[in-house]
């Protein structure tokens, strides 16, 4: 069966630095969205992306994040200067319908030291 | 704006037995969907269920089930039959077409299961 996967499953970084949190989708959807769980907290939604583009972000989503499919698998997060609050568990997910459900990956625990 | 609460911090249910959890949404749209998602201990989130608000009839999946009501906004999971791997933490969320295609997540239950 199909599922959504996510590289490192884990990632220590100093705070300043940058980290790329990878994912690979479902290889036939469409739709592309980045959470985070802060631990202990809900799941917030980041980010959705949609034809190559940012269809829709939070306000947790600033100048600091990006995301990009640089090719035809892979679909990326990029933290550009990271800070103690950044740390978190982040989930990567994808759906093939717009309105049907999201398939998420098993997350990338992110700590910022 | 969409937003879900789960009033339960915490359930407690004796293996094979049946638990509820607690779930409404504020929504004013009329085109939305629902969902329980399970969390491990492993922290990987998983779909239990999906209700499409324009159906009437409840959703189910083997041991799982929902009550929609969606005069009153409430969308509860039942678990029959109790499993010792059912141990984890329960959300529920919500998606409208307004909204585009985010997911609104409750803030959780947690389901501990006593043999």
């Amino acid at each position: 069966e199909p599922e959504v996967t996510q590289t490192p499953s884990h990632q220590v970084t100093q705070m300043g630095q940058e980290v790329i949190l990878r994912c690979v989708p479902i290889s036939n959807h469409l739709y592309f969205y980045w959470y985070r769980q802060i631990l202990g907290q809900k799941v917030e939604f980041l980010v959705s992306f949609y034809n190559n583009e940012i269809s829709e972000k939070s306000e947790i989503f600033d100048d600091q994040f990006s995301v990009e499919r640089p090719d035809g698998s892979n679909f990326t997060l990029k933290i550009r200067s990271t800070k103690l609050e950044d740390s978190a568990m982040y989930f990567c997910a994808s759906g093939g319908d717009r309105y049907n459900e999201q398939f998420f990956g098993p997350g990338t625990r992110l700590t910022v030291l | 704006a969409q937003t879900v609460t789960q009033s339960q911090p915490e359930m407690s249910v004796q293996e094979a037995e049946t638990v509820t959890l607690s779930c409404t949404y504020d929504t004013s749209e009329s085109d939305y969907y629902l969902f329980w998602y399970k969390q491990p201990p492993s922290r990987q989130m998983i779909l239990v269920i999906r209700q499409e608000a324009y159906k009437q009839q409840n959703a189910t999946e083997n041991r799982f089930s929902v009550n929609f009501q969606k005069a009153a906004k409430s969308f509860s999971l039942k678990i029959s039959d109790s499993q010792l791997g059912d141990a984890a933490m329960y959300f529920c969320a919500s998606t409208t077409k307004a909204a585009g295609n985010k997911l609104t997540f409750g803030g959780g239950t947690r389901v501990l299961v006593k043999p």
